[in-house]
């Protein structure tokens, strides 16, 4: 019973460059959600994908953030030319459909910074 | 937009104090509410959920949350804390009909002391 799994756990990375943030959602679960978690504050939405329809991206705070899903599986949350003020825990979590009625499930995270 | 506000960022208590976490939000149409716990090292989990019906919903661990409709509330309940209740609790709301995105506080901080 595998839950979400996301990878690297830790990711540390200078200013400037590029990183790619994994996130396997537990299969079957058609809806999926990436969050952000600066330190002291709450959850911030990013985006949500849900089966193949256009993803929600209005949470994303730039245009150097974007994110994919292929297959209706697996994510991938992408930062370009990363800034210091990027550094905080980015959650990635999956529910079984679109009902609000399913809760999210999430995944341990990756931490990122940036020197 | 809904919003969701948790006023007290840090608790500490002793072993067996009663708890009452604070949740308000602001939606004027109906609204799921959620409440999620972060342990130290592990990922958010459901805690407890309210859709509908009786509005004093009761969780995992002993834990309960009432609904007050009247004071867009739901706060978080425990009348006897332990130890391994240290966590971050975060509550969380979804307005039905609307986005399928839950929006949530900026999270509780609570330390039990043995």
């Amino acid at each position: 019973g595998a839950g979400v799994s996301q990878s690297p756990s830790n990711k540390v990375t200078e200013k400037g460059k590029d990183v790619e943030l994994r996130c396997d959602p537990i299969s079957g679960h058609t809806a999926l959600y990436w969050y952000r978690q600066s330190l002291g504050q709450g959850l911030e939405f990013l985006i949500y994908f849900q089966g193949n329809s256009a993803p929600d991206k209005s949470g994303l705070p730039s245009d150097r953030f974007s994110a994919e899903r292929t297959g209706g599986s697996v994510s991938t949350l992408t930062i370009q030319r990363t800034q210091q003020e990027d550094s905080a825990v980015y959650l990635c979590a999956s529910s079984l459909g679109r009902t609000v009625l399913q809760p999210q499930h999430f995944g341990d995270g990756t931490r990122l910074s940036i020197l | 937009a809904q919003s969701v506000s948790q006023h007290n960022h840090h608790v500490i208590l002793s072993e067996a104090a009663s708890l009452e976490l604070g949740c308000n939000y602001s939606y004027g149409g109906t609204v799921n509410l959620f409440w999620y716990v972060q342990y130290p090292g592990q990922h958010l989990q459901l805690l407890l959920k309210y859709f509908s019906g009786d509005p004093l919903v009761k969780g995992i661990k002993g834990f309960e949350a009432e609904f007050i409709k009247s004071k867009f509330s739901f706060n978080l309940r425990k009348p006897s804390v332990q130890w391994s209740d240290t966590a971050e609790y975060f509550c969380a709301v979804n307005a039905r009909g609307g986005s399928y995105i839950p929006t949530f506080g900026r999270g509780t901080s609570l330390i039990v002391h043995p």
